[in-house]
C-alpha cells in the first residue's frame, strides 16, 4: 500500500536554527510528493512539492528534494523563526490527476524566540 | 468565494444523532476530497468525487457514512446514527481539473459526538 512516515513531533527550536524533518514514503506507484502546513486556526495549506526524481520543491525559505533511492523527501530551512511554528504533514500522491492525497501524521514545531 | 468553505465550523451532537457537514468548493473546481483528522494524526481520505460523482469512497469506515455531490459543485457528508469515535475535524479540499497536483483545503468542520 501506499504511506507515508514522518518524524514525531513535537520539534522545538530557537530562532535562527536550522529545521529537518524527515519524511520517508512507500509508494505502489510513482508518486508525487508535497509538504502542507497547518498554522494555528488555519486550514492545510500546500507549502511546496516535487512531481518527479531529483526534483527540489522550495518555498517561503523551505525545501525538500524528491531522493527516489532512499524514498525520502525530507523538509530543511536554513533559519527558522517564530512565524514558522505550525504542523507540517508530508504526503503523497500516486499516478497523475487528482487521486487521493495520503498524509503522514504531522509533526509540531514550535519556534522560540 | 475565494476558497473552499465548510460548515458549519463546529458541530456538537448526541450520541446516536444525525449530521450533515457541507463543503463548497472552489468554482470550477471537479475534484472534491473528504478527509477525517483525529487528533494528533494526519487526514486520512474517506472519499472522493470527480465531478457528481463518487471516484473512490473506499475510505468510508463504515455504511454509516454516506456522501453526495449532486450537481457537481456543493458536496455534502452525512453521517448516521453518530458515536463517539466519529468525533474529529472533517476536512474538504477540492482540485481545479484532471492532472493537477495540488488541493485545497477548507478550514475544516470541528464535530464532538458526546
Amino acid at each position: 500500500g501506499n504511506s507515508v512516515t514522518q518524524m514525531e513531533g513535537p520539534v522545538t527550536l530557537s530562532e535562527e536554527a536550522f529545521l529537518t524533518i524527515n519524511c520517508t514514503y512507500t509508494a505502489t506507484g510513482y508518486p508525487s510528493l508535497f509538504w502542507y502546513v497547518q498554522y494555528p486556526g488555519e486550514g492545510l495549506q500546500l507549502l511546496l512539492k516535487a512531481t518527479k526524481a531529483d526534483d527540489k520543491g522550495s518555498n517561503k525559505g523551505f525545501e525538500a528534494t524528491y531522493r527516489k533511492e532512499t524514498t525520502s523527501f525530507h523538509l530543511e530551512k536554513g533559519s527558522v523563526q517564530v512565524s514558522d511554528s505550525a504542523v507540517y504533514f508530508c504526503a503523497l500522491r500516486v499516478n497523475s490527476g487528482n487521486t487521493p492525497l495520503v498524509f503522514g501524521k504531522g509533526t509540531r514545531l514550535s519556534v522560540i524566540a | 468565494g475565494a476558497g473552499v468553505s465548510q460548515t458549519p465550523s463546529n458541530k456538537v451532537t448526541e450520541k446516536g444523532k444525525y449530521v450533515e457537514l457541507r463543503c463548497d468548493p472552489i468554482s470550477g473546481h471537479t475534484a472534491l476530497y473528504w478527509y477525517r483528522q483525529s487528533l494528533g494524526q494526519g487526514p486520512e481520505f474517506l472519499i472522493y468525487f470527480q465531478g457528481t460523482g463518487a471516484a473512490d469512497d473506499s475510505g468510508l469506515p463504515n455504511d454509516r457514512f454516506f456522501a453526495v455531490r449532486p450537481e457537481g459543485s456543493v458536496s455534502t457528508l452525512k453521517i448516521q446514527r453518530t458515536e463517539r469515535g466519529d468525533s474529529a475535524v472533517y476536512l474538504c479540499a477540492s482540485s481545479p481539473s484532471r492532472g493537477s497536483t495540488e488541493a485545497f483545503f477548507g478550514q475544516g468542520t470541528r464535530l464532538t459526538v458526546v
